[in-house]
């Protein structure tokens, strides 16, 4: 299994531009998680997916985010416009079912100028 | 809500040093609590997941316990080594099915 596959590795973007973090969860996970890292606030849910459908999106910043998945093998989040303080890594995770623990994937690390 | 806090929040020591990191959490209902391992730049490596129902899990030189009632978790690591530097997460799952992440203890193993 190749585990939870994050696309692109590093994005750097301009103050404005839309960015499109991707994930591909480990097959046969039914649950997605979306984190975001940084210094100041460590590990920070943003949004929670089971069977395709948000569940918890309470995390989300405000409206420039917005995340979806289309199908079982795919997830998306967008920032729209993207600004500075959005730079940081972000964390696609999935799980099978919490009796399974949680595996996440490499991250991307964004950064905004 | 779940609430997780890791003591200390850094520690170098002497390798060969046994160590115990500490994790404590808000929410006793929990479902299961999981540490992680992340080096610098990397991501999240799982190291051992316990179940609310089990009190400790073993895996190699790691030992993790979960006491519910005191609300508290510990990693204890054996005869640290060098390559043991890095930084360890904890994260609870209570009833809402989400892992709640502490902000970790940074660890150095000096040779």
């Amino acid at each position: 299994d190749a585990g939870v596959i994050q696309s692109p590795r590093h994005e750097v973007t301009e103050m404005g531009q839309e960015v499109t973090l991707r994930c591909k969860p480990i097959s046969g996970h039914n649950s997605l998680f979306w984190y975001r890292q940084t210094m100041m606030r460590g590990l920070e849910l943003l949004i929670y997916f089971n069977n395709n459908v948000p569940i918890d999106d309470s995390g989300m910043p405000e409206d420039r985010f917005s995340a979806k998945m289309p199908n079982a093998s795919f997830s998306t989040l967008k920032i729209q416009p993207s600004e500075p303080r959005d730079s940081a890594v972000y964390f696609c995770a999935s799980t099978p079912g919490t009796t399974y623990g949680y595996t996440f994937g490499s991250g991307t690390r964004l950064t905004v100028v | 809500k779940q609430e997780v806090t890791q003591i200390p929040a850094a520690l170098s020591v002497p390798e060969g040093e046994n160590l115990v990191l500490n994790c404590s959490f808000t929410d006793s209902a929990i479902y299961n609590l999981q540490w992680f391992r992340q080096d610098p730049g990397k991501g999240l490596t799982s190291l051992l997941l316990i179940q609310s129902s089990q009190r400790e899990q073993t895996s190699g030189r790691l030992n993790a316990s979960l006491d519910k009632s005191s609300g508290r978790s510990t990693l204890y690591i054996a005869a640290s080594q060098p390559g043991d530097s890095a930084t360890y997460l904890c994260a609870g799952s209570g009833g809402s099915y989400i892992p709640t992440f502490g902000r970790g203890t940074s660890l150095i193993v000096h040779p």
